[in-house]
């Protein structure tokens, strides 16, 4: 049974730094590996989608890494803004072999807080 | 392009009466669409697959007749809570996989069900 796990928990950064979230999956047999948003109360928006022949992906200033032998992934963003405060969640696809379209298994999320 | 609505935004009912949430794609045709369920401060889990047409495919430990689904065109299921008691108060997230697109799934905005 496919398992994500987020570190951390949550983070709390002054603005402007750069950080780091942290994904990580027990089967790396995955076809690919998402990156989403959540705002309190509110769904969730794709940032980012690795296939599993890519090994980053870039938008803006977010660039999320997959390395799926060791069954991580990163999400750097960059020159962090309060409007980043959110919660983010990586998910991959669930099944054998990873390529259950569409049925995901979630991370249990960063909350990030960026203070002025 | 690619919206996906939920309709309430919010319920709050009282115990032992039934709701329905629905579930839009806008612009497009959905194969597909997953419902999930999300706990204060936990990540989503997954509830159901609806596919147009046929049953709907329940997870582990979702009670089929509690949580009665239909997808009657490809462009809206929805989810009923039968009898619903104060345990099933919670966040109600559907998605949507577009036909052309099957490792793509856009997330509505969710559906906060208190019941009292």
């Amino acid at each position: 049974k496919q398992e994500v796990t987020q570190i951390p928990a949550a983070l709390s950064v002054p603005e402007g730094e750069n950080l780091v979230l942290n994904c990580s999956f027990t089967d790396s047999a995955i076809y690919n590996l998402q990156w989403f948003r959540q705002d309190p109360g509110k769904g969730l928006t794709s940032l980012l989608l690795i296939q599993s022949s890519q090994r980053e992906q870039t938008s803006g200033r977010l660039n999320a890494s997959l390395d799926k032998s060791s069954g991580r992934s990163t999400l750097y963003i960059a020159a962090s803004q309060p409007g980043d405060s959110a919660t983010y969640l990586c998910a991959v696809p669930t099944g054998a072999g990873g390529t259950s379209y569409g049925k995901l298994t979630f991370g249990q999320g960063t909350i990030l807080t960026v203070h002025p | 392009g690619a919206v996906v609505s939920q309709h309430p935004s919010w319920v709050i009912c009282k115990s032992g009466t039934s709701v329905k949430i629905e579930c839009r794609s806008l612009d497009f045709q959905a194969t597909t669409m997953f419902w999930y369920r999300q706990f204060p401060k936990q990540s989503l889990m997954l509830m159901a697959t609806s596919n147009e047409g046929s049953k709907a495919t329940y997870e582990q430990g979702v009670e089929k007749d509690k949580f009665l689904i239909n997808h009657a065109s490809l462009t809206l299921s929805t989810l009923t809570v039968t009898s619903a008691h104060p345990e099933d108060s919670s966040f109600y997230i559907c998605s949507a996989t577009p036909f052309e697109v099957a490792d793509t799934q856009y997330f509505g905005p969710g559906t906060r069900l208190t019941v009292l």
